[in-house]
C-alpha cells in the first residue's frame, strides 16, 4: 500500500541552524501540507500546497518557514533559523482529489 | 474529552468491551470530520470520516456519530481490543472555499486492559 514516508525520523540542531525535513507524498496525489505537533499537544496546520504554490498556511507558517517541490516526488519544509519553541513532530500530509489526507510517520525536531 | 495542555483525557475500557470517545468542535462551517488514531512514535492513522449532511456512518467495528446542533462528533468502537490503545484525534475541515487544512482536536487517550 502507497505510504507518505518522511526523513529524517529524528534531526536533533542547535538553535539559529537551517533545517530541511523531507517528505514523499503518495505519488498520485496532488495535494500536499505540513503540520506539527509540539510534544502533548494538538497536531496544528502550518500550510498546504497545490500546483507548485503554497495555497494556504496558518499564523504559525512565518517568514522563517518556507516549503517547496524541488521535484516530482519530494516535498521539502525549512526553517531558516530554528527556535527553541520550533522543538516538535512534523507531519507531512498527501491527497488525491478527495477529502482523506494521509499522514506521513513525522520528523521529531529538537532544538537544542 | 477536551484536554488542556499536556493533560489529555484517558479512557481506560477492558478487553472486549466498547469504547465511546467524544469530541466537541467549533466551527459550524465545517463540512466534513475524521477520526484519526495516534500511536506513540507515529503519525495520524485514518480511522473513519464523515460529511455534514450525515448523522452516523459505520465501518469495521467503528461508528462515527455526528450532532450538528450541538457540535459534536463521537466515535464509537465496538468489542475494543489491546490494539486499540492509543490516542484519537477528531478533525474538521470547514467548508470555506479554499479552506482544505484539517483542524485537529486536542485528543483522546484510549488504554485497553487485557
Amino acid at each position: 500500500e502507497p505510504e507518505v514516508t518522511q526523513t529524517p525520523s529524528h534531526q536533533v540542531t542547535q538553535m539559529g541552524q537551517e533545517v530541511i525535513l523531507r517528505c514523499v507524498p503518495i505519488s498520485n496525489h496532488l495535494y500536499f501540507y505540513w503540520y506539527r505537533q509540539i510534544l502533548g499537544q494538538k497536531v496544528e496546520f502550518l500550510v498546504s500546497f497545490y500546483n507548485n504554490e503554497i495555497s494556504e498556511k496558518s499564523e504559525i507558517f512565518d517568514d522563517q518557514f518556507s516549503v517547496e517541490r524541488p521535484d516530482g516526488s519530494n516535498f521539502t519544509l525549512k526553517i531558516r533559523s530554528t527556535k527553541l519553541e520550533d522543538s516538535a513532530m512534523y507531519f507531512c500530509a498527501s491527497r488525491d482529489r478527495g477529502d482523506e489526507q494521509f499522514f506521513g510517520p513525522g520528523t521529531r525536531l529538537t532544538v537544542l | 474529552g477536551e484536554s488542556v495542555g499536556l493533560h489529555l483525557p484517558t479512557l481506560s475500557v477492558q478487553e472486549g468491551d466498547n469504547s465511546i470517545i467524544n469530541c466537541a468542535y467549533s466551527n459550524s462551517a465545517s463540512d466534513y470530520f475524521i477520526w484519526y488514531k495516534q500511536e506513540s512514535g507515529k503519525g495520524p492513522q485514518f480511522i473513519i470520516d464523515i460529511r455534514s449532511n450525515m448523522d452516523k456512518r459505520q465501518g469495521q467495528r467503528v461508528t462515527v456519530l455526528l450532532n450538528k446542533t450541538v457540535k459534536h462528533l463521537s466515535l464509537q468502537i465496538a468489542a475494543t481490543q489491546p490494539g486499540d490503545s492509543a490516542v484519537y484525534f477528531c478533525a474538521e475541515k470547514g467548508a470555506d472555499t479554499g479552506r482544505r487544512a484539517l483542524t485537529f482536536g486536542s485528543g483522546t487517550r484510549l488504554q485497553v486492559q487485557p
